[in-house]
């Protein structure tokens, strides 16, 4: 069976220090990958999305950035946190090839930034 | 652009009570149509989906129709829980599944 897993689950970063969530995919190959945000009380806002190894579409222009080093293995980055990143990060995966069109999400990264 | 509308909310409930979430969308072409669960500090989880006109999704109690006439998929349930109490999600896929426009969420509360 798949299984999806992000770390770490809760962060507390002061304003312009870096960041990264990590995200990897078990039991499948060639996944799609996808980053959301989730501001508080507020809808999901997808940033990145990747169909293949080093293969990043960016939605949102931000000072956020994703990186996809292995196929099953994706990370968001940012060099300098701002107030505004504070929110709920989630991974989640769908199919690569027959794709269902479902999405499976991971547990999610509480970050607060100070 | 795709893109998804719901009621916001939030919606209060007495237990046993019946539960609707109006949820419309607009699409270019024949999208899925999905709606998802995320119960306090958890990730979203799919509670249902339909993938073509007059689909029913069904899950724990939950329905939605996949209406294209009306370009709705509502989500219903006949006798809610305290246990269902959490933000529902409606949302669609076009394009191989790649491309996911979801609602704003709908945060639901059910008193005992």
């Amino acid at each position: 069976s798949q299984t999806i897993h992000q770390w770490p689950a809760t962060l507390v970063q002061p304003v312009g220090s870096p960041l990264s969530l990590e995200c990897t995919v078990e039991g499948t190959s060639n996944p799609n990958l996808y980053w959301y945000r989730q501001a508080a009380g507020r809808g999901l806002q997808l940033l990145f999305y990747s169909v293949g190894i080093g293969q990043i579409s960016s939605e949102v222009p931000q000072n956020l950035s994703a990186s996809r080093p292995q196929d099953r293995q994706f990370i968001l980055s940012s060099k300098k946190l701002l107030l505004s990143d504070s929110g709920f990060y989630l991974c989640a995966w769908s199919w690569g090839s027959g794709n269902t069109g479902e999405l499976f999400f991971g547990e999610g990264s509480r970050l607060t930034v100070l | 652009g795709d893109s998804v509308t719901q009621m916001e909310g939030p919606v209060t409930l007495s237990e046993e009570a019946f539960l609707t979430i109006n949820c419309t969308y607009t699409a270019t072409g024949y999208p899925s149509l999905f709606w998802y669960v995320q119960y306090p500090g958890e990730g979203l989880q799919l509670l249902l989906k339909a993938t073509k006109a007059d689909d029913k999704g069904s899950n724990k109690g939950f329905e939605a129709t996949y209406r294209k006439e009306t370009t709705s998929f509502h989500l219903e349930k006949g006798s809610v829980q305290v246990s269902d109490s959490a933000v529902y999600f409606c949302a669609l896929s076009e394009w191989r599944g790649q491309n996911f426009v979801f609602g704003p969420g709908t945060r639901l509360s059910v008193l005992p």
